[in-house]
């Protein structure tokens, strides 16, 4: 089945610094990938869409030139937390979709735990 | 924009119990799918819905579409410690995600 491999698992940065986060589709491509971020026992926030080739989409609220996305490629997408800051740490994950509808079920990445100091 | 909402937001069972979660959206639907999310785990997809009205079974576990396409439901048969998670909807084009159902279960 679909994979999607995120990496780092878990990173503790200091305030000030930028973060990297990746997420690769193993055994597919993935034109769009979805990166999200996570509360303690709430929802999936969705924050962008990735969109391979062409700038991510971003949903109301959230800062593009704060949370940088980068899709490079079919398998590849970037999301790098610039200037990180103590309310940033949360639970990052990304998603990609298996098929080319938009009916076509998401894979989730492993998600990255940001623990900003 | 398009809102899923979903109730209970806690489930708490007692082991071989039965319980339902509840998706609701103000508007239709073109499909829903239902995800489980394991303690610090991340989502898995279990399945999805399509047709007004469609039922589909996995298991002790039964998802059912509302002939409007509004809504939705999980009902899951004599629950067990492995059923423990979050289970969430997530709807339409954009597939917006319900707050989730928590569910803990005690032997």
């Amino acid at each position: 089945g679909a994979v999607v491999s995120q990496h780092p698992s878990r990173v503790i940065c200091k305030s000030g610094t930028s973060v990297k986060i990746e997420c690769r589709s193993l055994d597919f491509q993935a034109t769009t990938m979805f990166w999200y971020r996570q509360f303690p026992k709430q929802s999936l926030m969705l924050m962008a869409t990735s969109n391979e080739g062409s700038k991510a989409t971003y949903e109301q609220g959230v800062e593009k030139d704060k949370f940088l996305i980068n899709h490079a490629s079919l398998t590849l997408s970037t999301l790098t937390v610039t200037s990180a800051h103590p309310e940033d740490s949360s639970f990052y994950i990304c998603s990609a979709r298996g098929g080319t509808g938009y009916n076509s079920p998401l894979h989730f990445g492993n998600g990255t735990r940001l623990t900003v100091t | 924009g398009q809102q899923v909402m979903q109730i209970p937001q806690y489930q708490h069972v007692q082991e071989g119990e039965d319980f339902t979660t509840y998706c609701n959206s103000s508007t239709t639907l073109s499909n829903i799918q239902w995800y489980k999310q394991r303690p610090g785990g991340h989502p898995v997809f279990l399945i999805q819905l399509v047709k007004s009205g469609e039922v589909k079974k996995q298991k002790r576990l039964t998802f059912q579409f509302g002939e409007a396409k509004k809504n939705s439901s999980l009902h899951i048969t004599a629950t067990q410690t492995t059923d423990v998670g979050t289970y969430f909807c997530a709807g339409g084009s954009r597939l917006s995600f319900g707050a989730g159902t928590t569910v803990t279960v005690r032997a």
